[in-house]
C-alpha cells in the first residue's frame, strides 16, 4: 500500500492568512494526488485533482502543486467558509489511500 | 448535475451482512467516463476505499476488505451496490457513495452522497 501523511494535522489560522498544507507519499505517484476539503457531517468536496487541477466551481484562492512523493495545497487567503478538513489521496496504485487530515481552525 | 443516495439498514448485527444500495439521479450510471465506488470513515478517523465498478460489472476492491467485499451494478434502476459480509465492531463507520472520474481526473471521486451511518452492534 501507499501510505499517506500530511503536516500539520492540525492548523489555526485567521481569515485573509495565506494556508498551506504537505501531503507526502510513501513511493511516487506522479502527479495522481487529489485534495479534498470535508466540512462536520458533509461528504468529501474534490477540490484539485492531478495534483494542480482546480475541478469546476472551486474558488481560484485553492491551489496545488507537487510531484513524485510531495505535495501542497495553497488557500491563498483564507475565508470563513473554508474552516474544515482538508485530505489528500492518491489515485496512482488501483488501492486508493487518503491522507490522515489536516483540521483547518479558526484562531 | 448528479446527485447519489446512499440507502440500507443502520444497524448490522456482528457476524452478518451489511448491504447499502446507491441511487443516482441527473445522470446514467452506463457512462462509459465513470466507476461508481464506495468510501467509509470510521469514527473520527479518514478515509477509507473500499472499492469501485464499471457499468459492465469489472470491479476493483480494496486487498484488505477484498474477501469480504462486493460490489455490484444495477443498469436498469441505476444503483450500485455495496456488500459487505461477516462484519464486525470494527466495519462501523459512516458509508459513502461516489463517482469517480475514469477520464477526466483518474481516480478523484467528483460527486459524493451524504453518507450513511452503520453501526455493527447486537
Amino acid at each position: 500500500d501507499i501510505q499517506m501523511t500530511q503536516s500539520p494535522s492540525f492548523l489555526s489560522a485567521s481569515v485573509g492568512d495565506r494556508v498551506t498544507i504537505t501531503c507526502r507519499t510513501s513511493q511516487s505517484v506522479e502527479n495522481l494526488l487529489n485534495w479534498y476539503q470535508q466540512k462536520p457531517g458533509k461528504a468529501p468536496k474534490l477540490l484539485i485533482y492531478e495534483a494542480s487541477s482546480l475541478h469546476g466551481g472551486v474558488p481560484s484562492r485553492f491551489s496545488g502543486s507537487g510531484s513524485g512523493t510531495e505535495f501542497t495545497l495553497t488557500i491563498s487567503s483564507l475565508q470563513p467558509e473554508d474552516f474544515a478538513t482538508y485530505s489528500c489521496q492518491q489515485s496512482y496504485s488501483t488501492l486508493f489511500t487518503f491522507g490522515p487530515g489536516t483540521k483547518v481552525d479558526i484562531k | 448535475q448528479v446527485q447519489l443516495q446512499e440507502s440500507g439498514p443502520g444497524l448490522v448485527k456482528p457476524s452478518e451482512t451489511l448491504s447499502l444500495s446507491c441511487t443516482v439521479s441527473g445522470g446514467s450510471i452506463t457512462n462509459t467516463g465513470h466507476y461508481w465506488g464506495w468510501i467509509r470513515q470510521s469514527p473520527g478517523k479518514g478515509l477509507e476505499w473500499i472499492g469501485i465498478v464499471y457499468y459492465n460489472g469489472d470491479s476493483y476492491y480494496n486487498p484488505s476488505l477484498k474477501s469480504r467485499v462486493s460490489i455490484s451494478v444495477d443498469t436498469p434502476k441505476n444503483q450500485f451496490s455495496l456488500r459487505l459480509n461477516s462484519v464486525t465492531a470494527a466495519d462501523t463507520a459512516l458509508y459513502y457513495c461516489a463517482r469517480e472520474q475514469k477520464q477526466l481526473a483518474p481516480g478523484a471521486f467528483d460527486s459524493w452522497g451524504q453518507g450513511i451511518l452503520v453501526t455493527v452492534s447486537s
